[in-house]
């Protein structure tokens, strides 16, 4: 089972509300990440945890605040969004952060829209 | 520096051989990878190549892998309609974390 499991498929929301995302996974892997991707154009990285540790936050603006509260689950909770921040956004988990477990496996995505 | 480059769209007949290419930059990959993206899903991972390997065959999936030319190529074989997606190619740059590096993705378009 390489299962990664997002919820919900898809969001809308207001600039001024406060949402989250969820991501699990139950193949015991202790690496998550949150990518965007926008349409037409390949993901990007945007945090990764390491042992429910944040390990790489690649300069995303803090109205993205992730959490792993446990080594299944991974959130991305979203307060003040700006249109441009409408995409897919999707969640991987692999074994490990380094080679050679860091296969990364994918969930669907929640496709969020911004109004 | 780290660039994956891909063509942006192929277009095949159905039954037909499919064959998308993929170049990277950096000389210490030591993983490769092929995900395939369908609309509005997210990325499916299709194989992957350990960078001392040449070839890998699943099924009708062939990769190649020219290390001295940093080229990487994904063949489908009997390409069939459900093979349209687009097709990402990604290097995993080694460090103390392996990032992912991806292509723009090659856009396979199938037609009877």
């Amino acid at each position: 089972d390489t299962e990664v499991t997002q919820t919900p498929k898809h969001l809308v929301m207001g600039m001024t509300n406060k949402k989250s995302l969820k991501c699990e996974q139950h193949m015991g892997h202790r690496a998550m990440y949150w990518y965007k991707q926008k349409a037409k154009k390949p993901p990007e990285l945007m945090f990764v945890y390491s042992y429910e540790k944040l390990s790489i936050n690649e300069s995303v603006p803090s109205r993205f605040s992730p959490e792993c509260p446990n080594s299944s689950l991974l959130n991305l909770h979203l307060h003040a969004l700006q249109p441009e921040d409408s995409a897919l956004y999707l969640c991987a988990s692999s074994q490990e952060v380094t080679e050679p477990k860091n296969i990364q496996y994918f969930g669907a995505g929640t496709r969020l829209s911004v109004l | 520096g780290e660039d994956v480059e891909q063509s942006l769209f192929l277009s095949v007949r159905e039954g037909d051989s499919s064959v998308i290419n993929c170049t990277y930059t950096d000389s210490s990959s030591t993983y490769l990878y092929w995900y395939k993206q369908e609309p509005g899903a997210g990325l499916q991972l299709l194989t992957y190549i350990f960078s001392n390997m040449d070839m890998k065959q699943d099924q009708r999936l062939t990769v190649l892998l020219n290390k001295k030319d940093k080229h990487l190529s994904l063949r489908i074989a009997d390409t069939q309609t459900g093979d349209s997606a687009i097709y990402f190619c990604a290097e995993s740059i080694k460090g103390g974390y392996n990032k992912l590096i991806f292509g723009a993705g090659t856009r396979l378009a199938v037609h009877p």
